[in-house]
Order: structure tokens, then sequence, then C-alpha cells
């Protein structure tokens, strides 16, 4: 099974712009992949940020956005705000199965 | 209102056998796909296995497959999850969450734990 790999943590001044990766262990990751992105606090579920690259659910802030950069998957935040601070996930497709990236924790500082 | 409610977690031995289920309502159950996903604590997120929408196709993660069967009865709009073989890596909160093009993982249980211990 594939290994998808996060930057273990981040840290951004709020205001500022930080991108997270999302990387597989099969090659490049591609918009055959539908990159999925999802934001975690502590004690609560996962919200969806980010689908299929680069799709915003309703409740996606503008601050946030999806891409594929340099055979990635891409999450930028522009504008962080201190309630940004939280792990993320990226989740990738795989012809079926889905594995999860292994997660970025984000520090608003 | 969209809802999904897990059930069923609870401390069992390992070896043992757990039925997890996730009660859907709001929504018309029977059109999405459905997913099982786990986080051990303090740990990430592990995606576990998919249904599709008439329990025709399943998918698992390699960590699960043999050991834990996803089904759904669309009658009762609930998804269920047996888990048998349990070992101690197994303790984590296990979440479902709905999958449709355009609504994509957009609802999520609160979740259900599960302590494989002696």
């Amino acid at each position: 099974q594939a290994v998808v790999t996060q930057e273990p943590s981040l840290t951004v001044s709020p205001g500022g712009t930080v991108t997270l990766t999302c990387g597989s262990s099969t090659g490049a990751v591609t918009s055959n992949h539908y990159p999925y992105w999802f934001q975690q606090k502590p004690g609560q579920a996962p919200r969806t940020l980010i689908y299929s690259t680069s799709n915003k659910h309703s409740w996606t802030p503008a601050r946030f956005s999806g891409s594929l950069l340099g055979g990635k998957a891409a999450l930028t935040l522009s504008g962080a705000q201190p309630d940004d601070e939280a792990d993320y996930y990226c989740l990738l497709s795989y012809s079926g199965a889905r594995v999860f990236g292994t997660g970025t924790m984000v520090t608003v500082l | 209102e969209v809802q999904l409610v897990e059930s069923g977690g609870g401390l069992v031995q390992p070896g043992g056998s757990l039925r997890l289920s996730c009660a859907a309502s709001g929504f018309t159950f029977s059109n999405y796909w459905m997913h099982w996903v786990r986080q051990a604590p303090g740990k990430g997120l592990v995606w576990l296995s998919r249904i599709d929408s008439d329990g025709s196709s399943t998918t698992y993660a390699d960590s699960v497959k043999g050991r834990f069967t996803i089904s759904r009865d669309n009658a009762k709009n609930t998804l269920y999850l047996q888990m048998n073989s349990l070992r101690a890596e197994d303790t984590a909160m296990y979440y479902c969450a709905r999958w449709m093009v355009g609504n994509e993982f957009d609802h999520w249980g609160q979740g259900t734990l599960v302590t494989v211990s002696s």
C-alpha cells in the first residue's frame, strides 16, 4: 500500500502564507489521485476543506486553496488566522482504496 | 439536518469481535457511498474501508483486509463495520463519513471509541 507523506509541522505568522504538501511513494501525485484536504482540531471530527485537488465546500474559507505543485498535492493558506491552528491531512485515491497522509500540525504564531 | 451517529464501540479483549454501526439521517442514505476512518489516540487518520451506494462494491485498507467487513442496510439507513480478530493496535476512534460526487466527505460522525485490551 502506498505511503503518503506530509510535513510533520509548519509554523506561520498571523496574516502570513504557508503551503502544505502531500507526496506519494508511488510517484507524482496527479488529479487522478483526487487529492483531498482535511482540517482537524483537538477533540473534533475531521472537516473537509478541499476535494478533487482544488474544489472547495461551501464552508471552506477563501484563504485556503488546493493545487498540484512539483509532483505533489498542495494546500496553501494565505492570510493565516489563529483559528487555522490545527492538524491537516491529505487523502489520496489509489484505484478505489484511499490513503491518508501522515498529517501536518500547523501553528499560527 | 444531516446526521451520522456511530455506536457500538467499547472495551473488547484481544482476539474478540465488535460490530460498529453508523446511523444516518437527514439525507437519502442510499445515494451515498460510505467510508470508515479511524484514529488511534494521539495519532493520524487512517482510512479503512468504503462501500458503494447499494453495497455491491467494497474496498479495504491492507491493514484490515480479511478481518473487517463493511456493509450497509439501506432500509435501515445504517452502515456497519464488523471487526474480527481484534488487536491492541485496533484501539482507536472510529468515524463514518459520507461521499458523493460534489458532496465529498462533507459530513462525518463524531466517532465511537474502540479499546482492545485484556
